[in-house]
């Protein structure tokens, strides 16, 4: 059974700093994972898609990177902003044609103006 | 472009009460698929749906049905409704024919279902 994680629950930086969330993964067997971004109340926004062939994926000041072997996925944000507080969620979907996400409980993420 | 839209954004329901969700997918997307998330928690998978049957389910009892329309829109239903029940309700349509590269799944804003 798949299960992904994501550490920390919760953080806090200054505004201007670059950060690194994580995602944890226990099935390497991945068809994609998707970076999204929840702001509170509200439903989820697509960020990032990387397929289970690609290394990394890049969006502006957002750079995702997947290490399949490892299960690992990192999302770095530079040059943060108070708008970038949200939640930060990681989902990672099994094959084509599956299109069910299994989610990580997200990062909560607070931008210090 | 409409994206994928929700209705009812919230609702107030009692225990044992039933209650009907809607969501019309992005446009030209043919598969819908239904997610609860409870708070401080990630968004679990229900169930989804493409040429008007229910392909895959997740962990969730039968009191969670839904039906998909010749449109693609989609309904979730719930029975018996408890107190547990209640989270937001998120809907996420993609397209099972785009390839490799566009395959990106889109979430609604969601419908936040209290039960009391």
């Amino acid at each position: 059974k798949q299960e992904v994680t994501q550490i920390p629950a919760a953080l806090s930086v200054p505004e201007g700093e670059n950060l690194v969330l994580n995602c944890s993964f226990t099935d390497s067997a991945i068809y994609n994972l998707q970076w999204f971004r929840q702001d509170p109340g509200k439903g989820l926004t697509s960020l990032l898609l990387i397929q289970s062939s690609q290394r990394e994926q890049t969006s502006g000041r957002l750079n995702a990177s997947l290490d399949k072997s490892s299960g690992r996925s990192t999302l770095y944000i530079a040059a943060s902003q108070p708008g970038d507080s949200a939640t930060y969620l990681c989902a990672v979907r099994l094959n084509f044609g599956n299109e069910k996400l299994t989610f990580g409980t997200g990062t909560r993420l607070t931008i210090i103006p | 472009d409409a994206g994928v839209t929700q209705s009812p954004t919230h609702l107030i329901k009692t225990r044992g009460q039933q209650v009907t969700l809607r969501c019309s997918p992005k446009s030209g997307h043919d598969t819908v698929s239904w997610y609860q998330q409870a708070l401080g928690q990630g968004p679990q998978f229900i169930f989804q749906y493409y040429e008007e049957e229910e392909r895959q389910r997740g962990n969730f009892p039968d009191r969670f049905s839904g039906h998909q329309f010749p449109n693609y829109s989609s309904e979730l239903n719930v029975n018996a409704l408890l107190l547990g029940d209640s989270a937001l309700y998120l809907c996420a349509s993609s397209d099972r024919h785009t390839g490799y590269s566009g395959n990106t799944i889109y979430f609604g804003e969601g419908s936040w279902l209290t039960v009391v």
